[in-house]
């Protein structure tokens, strides 16, 4: 089972919809938990990051952390054509030595 | 503008050659990263460093050597490549002893294939 577990996708939403996206870890220990945005041919940038449970908004982001159940998502309100990425969720897992570790991402097309 | 430079961009090497990938960094970061990208396995960690003079292996280390000589500099050599590393590489750098310095800044990446 691998640390970090997402949806690869591809996941389709229309203009102006809520696009979800969601991410499982596996070690309970863990931390700290990122989401990144990365677009074809071009290197992941940082959206968020969420420490404690509970909703962590920032503009149309919101990051949602459950660590009983140990999964964390993203939502995009009002999805543009521009939010058509790749999203790679990340967590340092417990006793990492604080390196973090990535899912493969979720692919995420916004239909104009 | 402060950030992460990768050298090169792109490499095409014969396998059994050694090649060094260049990393750079100007924001005083304490700790660097190199990560390989490959379809469907997402970004795996080779070797890392939490501060200069200090380096740890990651989750994929065979096969690759890092150094950390100063703050600003991380390269990864690979002896003698294999097809299998071709890959896409990132580096990477964080000010790890900040409150919410955990966050990664990411070079542009080098595109290596192994021939």
């Amino acid at each position: 089972q691998k640390e970090v577990e997402q949806n690869s996708g591809p996941l389709s939403v229309p203009e102006g919809a809520i696009a979800s996206l969601n991410c499982t870890y596996s070690d309970r220990g863990s931390q700290s938990f990122f989401w990144y945005r990365q677009y074809s041919g071009k290197s992941p940038e940082l959206i968020m990051f969420i420490y404690s449970n509970g909703d962590k908004e920032d503009g149309r982001f919101t990051a949602q952390l459950n660590k009983a159940s140990q999964y964390v998502s993203l939502l995009i309100r009002d999805s543009q054509p521009s939010d058509s990425a790749t999203y790679l969720c990340a967590v340092i897992p417990s006793g990492s030595a604080r390196q973090l570790t990535f899912g493969s991402g979720t692919q995420l097309t916004v239909l104009p | 503008i402060a950030g992460i430079t990768q050298a090169p961009t792109s490499q095409i090497l014969a396998a059994g050659r050694r090649m060094t990938l260049r990393c750079t960094q100007d924001m005083r970061h304490n700790a660097m990263y190199w990560y390989r990208q490959d379809l469907g396995l997402g970004l795996r960690l080779i070797h890392y460093s939490n501060t200069a003079g200090t380096t740890g292996k990651g989750e994929v280390p065979d096969g690759y050597s890092v150094s950390r000589a100063n703050t600003d500099d991380f390269p990864l050599t690979l002896a003698s490549a294999v097809p299998s590393q071709t890959s896409v590489y990132f580096c990477a750098s964080s000010d790890s002893g900040k409150k919410g310095g955990d966050t990664l800044k990411f070079g542009q990446g080098t595109r290596l294939t192994v021939v």
